[in-house]
Formats: structure tokens, sequence, C-alpha cells
């Protein structure tokens, strides 16, 4: 069975400033994928980024980058240049390549604030 | 502009009838779809799996007879809450990824439908 795993429910960061969002996953699957959604008040999920189990470079995306400790088994996701826009929950999500259906499982979300 | 299209966006009933979600993927085939369900500051917690022809996989827990799912196309899944109480009230999120595409394609969200039972 998956499990993913956001210890901060909530955080505050300086505008401009950087933010790291914690995310650990926990699967005995060897082929999977971690993904990182903002989710704004108006309800929307909006996809960030994403990363393969396989893949040997950490993923970016603009101003966000995913700190992927296979390891650990941590994906952090690390906004960089913190924007008001960008306060929203996050959710940390995974699914596993080797379930048919590719369903994919949500940790329980970081609210996080952006001060000006 | 939106890929996957829920309706309606909200929706207000009576305690003991039923309500039908609608999700449909706007341009793009869609074999598989999911349903979510997200109580007010939660995670989104998968109810189940709707597959095109065939019978939905529920998620340990969620009642099949409670939450009617039927996948009739390639491109629309509907949710039907039958005999809705209080405790229905929640957001309700579909998703949706495109065949074409397989494993590596884009998984799409639907704009969510906000359930009030009174």
């Amino acid at each position: 069975a998956q499990k993913i795993t956001q210890t901060q429910p909530g955080m505050f960061v300086q505008e401009k400033e950087a933010v790291t969002l914690d995310c650990t996953y926990d699967t005995s699957d060897p082929s999977y994928g971690l993904f990182w959604y903002k989710q704004p008040s108006s309800g929307e999920m909006i996809f960030l980024i994403y990363q393969g189990s396989y893949d040997q470079q950490n993923a970016t995306e603009g101003r966000y980058s995913l700190n992927f400790q296979k390891a650990r088994k941590s994906a952090n996701l690390v906004i960089s240049a913190s924007q008001l826009g960008d306060s929203a929950m996050y959710f940390c999500a995974m699914t596993s390549w080797m379930d048919s259906s590719y369903k994919l499982i949500f940790g329980s979300g970081t609210r996080l604030l952006v001060r000006p | 502009g939106a890929v996957v299209s829920q309706h309606p966006s909200r929706v207000i009933c009576k305690s003991g009838t039923s309500v039908k979600i609608e999700c449909r993927s706007l341009d793009f085939q869609a074999t598989t779809m999911f349903w979510y369900r997200q109580f007010p500051k939660q995670s989104l917690m998968l109810m189940a799996t709707s597959n095109e022809g065939s019978k939905a996989t529920y998620e340990q827990g969620v009642e099949k007879d409670k939450f009617l799912i039927n996948h009739a196309s390639l491109t629309l899944s509907t949710l039907t809450v039958t005999s809705a109480h209080p405790e229905d009230s929640s957001f309700y999120i579909c998703s949706a990824r495109d065949s074409g595409w397989g494993a590596a394609g884009e998984l799409f969200f639907g704009e969510g439908s906000r359930l009030t039972v009174l």
C-alpha cells in the first residue's frame, strides 16, 4: 500500500523568500511517480511538478523544484522567490506505475501563507 | 481552458434526494476517471476509479450503493449520491487521464462540485 505524509499543516513565508514543503512517501513498488499540486481557495487543482522514481535529476519547473531523496523516500517541494499568489494549499501525491489504474493518492496537505 | 469539466459546480439539495454530478473530458478520451471527495481543510480522498464500459472500483470504506458511478462513454463519468444526507456534504472532484498517452499522460482535474445537503 502507498502512503503519503505531509507533516506541516501550515507554513508561513515572507514574500520573495524560498520555502520548502515536506513530503515523505512509502511504497514497496519500484516504479512510481510523485506529484505536487496547488489548490487555491477556488478549489481547482493545479499541477506543479512531477518526479519519476527512476529520474536521475531533480525535477524543476520555473520557481518550483523537487528535492527528491529516494533513499529517504522524501520529495520536498521548494518554491523560490515566493509571491503573494503562492498562498494556497499544497498537496503531495503519488501513483504507482505498477498499479494498472494509475490512481493518485494524496497527502494531507500544507497550507502556505505568503506574507507581504 | 479547462480540459475536464464538472457540472454542476454547486448544488444544494434536501436530505433524502439524489444528486448527479457529471465529469466530462472535453478534448480527449479517458478510459479511466477518478472520483475524489474533499472535506473542508482536508485532503482529497479517493472514492473510486471509474472504468469506461465496466464497473467502478471503489476504495475501502466507500459505499457502492450510496455513490453510484457510471462511465458510459470515453468522455463522461457520472457520480450519483443517492439518498443524500447532511454528512454527504462535501467537495467532489473528478480527474481524468488522456488515454492516448497511457501512463505518461497528465492527470487533469475538474473544477469540483460542492454539494450541500440540507
